[in-house]
């Protein structure tokens, strides 16, 4: 078990469906993190979310939408979604954004199937 | 650009010593983290390194040498359950950037 609790653990849906991906820390984290990971490749970083502000996207679709409603929960709101968006996505957490050496708390991650 | 290159696959026998080299180019640099992750888990963090030298917490020894863009991870006597892959990660600001990870097996 891991400190990083993600909800759901399996996700099926179709291309025109609307889903929510949901991530939750009781760690007192201030930086959180959503990853896409594709089978037997690393991790690949989406958004970084700041003390609840967005400070990173990484050029990510806009079927992907993410928020952040408080300290300890962030979202990925999903709309659209294409086949290839079929991935474990991971959330993490850290205690600060830019701390030299505080390491990301992955949370067990959510496999999504687009039909 | 951002190069982190890991060995894809690694093989060793229980009770061995295994070394997993990265070696990075990136545009920035605030620390390495090494991760190991089972099929189907969440990547777990095992070490990290922000001065060149040798970092040692248990079974595991994390090397660096920033100037020459190298780190690697030292895993002592291998047991069965340490098959797993092996992530090497860049910290850049508030970005973490992996490698391409090592799937290490361990045989009997």
């Amino acid at each position: 078990d891991t400190e990083v609790t993600q909800t759901p653990k399996h996700l099926v849906m179709g291309m025109t469906n609307k889903k929510s991906l949901k991530c939750e820390q009781h760690m007192g984290h201030r930086a959180m993190y959503w990853y896409k990971q594709k089978a037997k490749k690393p991790p690949e970083l989406m958004f970084v979310y700041s003390y609840e502000k967005l400070s990173i996207n990484e050029s990510v679709p806009s079927r992907f939408s993410p928020e952040c409603p408080n300290s300890s929960l962030l979202n990925l709101h999903l709309h659209a979604l294409q086949p290839e968006d079929s991935a474990l996505y991971l959330c993490a957490s850290s205690l600060s954004p830019g701390g030299w050496n505080q390491p990301q708390h992955f949370g067990d991650g959510t496999r999504l199937s687009i039909l | 650009g951002q190069n982190i290159d890991q060995p894809t696959e690694m093989t060793a026998t229980e009770g061995a010593i295994v070394q997993i080299n990265c070696t990075y180019q990136t545009s920035g640099f605030n620390g390495l983290f090494w991760y190991q992750q089972h099929a189907g888990e969440a990547p777990t963090f095992l070490s990290y390194n922000v001065l060149d030298g040798l970092e040692e917490k248990g079974r595991f020894s994390s090397f660096l040498s920033r100037s020459k863009g190298y780190s690697y991870l030292l895993l002592k006597e291998l047991q069965m359950k340490d098959s797993a892959s092996y992530l090497c990660a860049v910290k850049n600001t508030d970005k973490l950037i992996f490698g391409t990870g090592t799937r290490l097996q361990v045989f009997p």
